[in-house]
């Protein structure tokens, strides 16, 4: 089968590294994805999204992959940086017309300077 | 600016007293939802409303209620609070049009201690 990366509750790295988080999503019916990050005491912000007519998709140092074969998401943040330091969550919806969301276990990632 | 603000931001208050945490958006976002986070759970998500007088149940709407009368408006009511109650509550807000999901804006978040 295919290997995947495992979700890890906590992720350190060091700044100019490339970081990587995986999330298992729970739905297959799902088809709309996204990535949040939440720094602390504060709401989660909006990263990048996905739908799942994509399979990878990218944005500025940041890039989501989705194996719907395997419902299993990815978050690469490149170059990552201290302002990077914060919780990350995905999250998972159908495309349209139902609100239903639900969060995965966010990884907390720490960069060292 | 574009936001959604919550208040109170943080509250104490007794088993049985009922409170109301409002949340309001200046985005004219048809979608709207409430959260709640707690150590080691994550957000799970307690009701939404995809319109105005359109609400609905998310994972853990037990001891909730909500209202959408208006658009910009979504409050969290808490009848008879517990104390399984205190947890970080987050609104949050997006574009729905076409029934195509966005994502989604968050608050800072309302700090409830239900002694």
């Amino acid at each position: 089968g295919e290997s995947v990366g495992l979700h890890l509750p906590t992720l350190s790295v060091q700044e100019g590294d490339n970081s990587i988080i995986n999330c298992a999503y729970s739905n297959s019916a799902s088809d709309y994805f996204i990535w949040y990050k939440q720094e602390s005491g504060k709401g989660p912000q909006f990263i990048i999204d996905i739908r799942s007519n994509m399979d990878k998709r990218q944005g500025q140092r940041v890039t989501v992959l989705l194996n719907k074969t395997v419902k299993h998401l990815s978050l690469q943040i490149a170059a990552t940086q201290p302002g990077d330091s914060a919780v990350y969550f995905c999250a998972e919806m159908l495309n349209t017309n139902a609100g239903k969301s639900t969060f995965g276990d966010g990884t907390t990632l720490t960069v060292k300077p | 600016e574009a936001q959604v603000t919550q208040n109170p931001r943080y509250l104490i208050t007794v088993t049985g007293k009922k409170l109301t945490v409002t949340c309001s958006q200046n985005m004219n976002h048809e979608y709207m939802s409430w959260y709640r986070q707690d150590p080691g759970l994550g957000l799970r998500q307690i009701y939404y409303s995809m319109n105005v007088e359109v609400t609905d149940k998310g994972d853990v709407p037990e001891g909730y209620k909500v209202s959408r009368k208006e658009k910009r408006n979504f409050p969290l009511i808490l009848e008879s609070p517990s104390p399984n109650q205190t947890s970080l509550y987050f609104c949050a807000s997006s574009l729905f049009g076409g029934g195509i999901n966005q994502p989604q804006h968050f608050g800072d978040g309302t700090r409830l201690s239900i002694l």
